[in-house]
């Protein structure tokens, strides 16, 4: 099992939805995580930290389920601009980071 | 606009050639890091320094060679690289956890495109 697991996706939907995607992981330990977006060849962009109980900014929501050990991000009234990849993101001891697989969003007009 | 500058944003290199990637912040972070980004993956580790000392080194082949010449600067010295090298590579950048109280995200320069012929 790979220790951060996310659906590659593509998750295809209309402006206006609400999307939500799940990301798991392995390490019953993990403390933190973020949620990063990427664009088509450009670089990860920190979108949301995510703590023990989750947080909200705006139209973005993360929770955090440690029983399940799973977090996920809730996007609201979905724009053309958030149209990217999602990387699910695990802080390790030392300073490191481990990377899901990323899913990828589409949304259309 | 990211606080994480790269140069140079697109590099096309023969395999026998030597050139060098760089990135800077000031933003008084003490650790930086180097990423490989392979397209429609996610980016993977190649170094992590600490203080200006290399912390990590993820097994990657001695054509590459990191330095750190002061808190705010890191390089990439490429030598002798094969075509699967092509790809994407990030610098990052990030306070070190032991200074502030909660784990802290890594803020990415926006890369060097790399194509090996």
């Amino acid at each position: 099992r790979k220790e951060v697991e996310q659906d590659p996706g593509p998750f295809n939907v209309p402006e206006g939805a609400t999307v939500a995607f799940n990301c798991t992981y392995s390490n019953s330990a993990s403390q933190s995580f973020f949620w990063y977006r990427q664009d088509c060849r450009k670089e990860p962009k920190l979108l949301m930290s995510v703590y023990s109980s989750g947080n909200e900014d705006g139209r973005f929501t993360a929770q955090l389920n440690r029983a399940s050990q799973y977090i996920s991000l809730l996007i609201r009234d979905s724009k053309l601009s958030d149209s990217a990849t999602y990387l699910c993101v695990r802080y390790n001891a030392g300073n490191m980071l481990t990377f899901g697989g990323g899913t990828r969003l589409m949304v259309k007009p | 606009d990211t606080e994480v500058t790269q140069t140079p944003k697109h590099l096309v290199m023969g395999m026998t050639n030597k050139k060098s990637l760089k990135c800077e912040q000031h933003m008084g972070h003490r650790a930086m890091y180097w990423y490989k980004q392979k397209a429609k993956k996610p980016p993977e580790l190649m170094f992590v320094y600490s203080y200006e000392k290399l912390s990590i080194n993820e097994s990657v082949p001695s054509r590459f060679s990191p330095e750190c010449p002061n808190s705010s600067l890191l390089n990439l010295h490429l030598h002798a690289l094969q075509p699967e090298d092509s790809a994407l590579y990030l610098c990052a950048s990030s306070q070190m956890t032991g200074e502030v109280m909660r784990n802290q995200p890594q803020h990415f320069g926006d890369g060097t495109r790399l194509s090996i012929l």
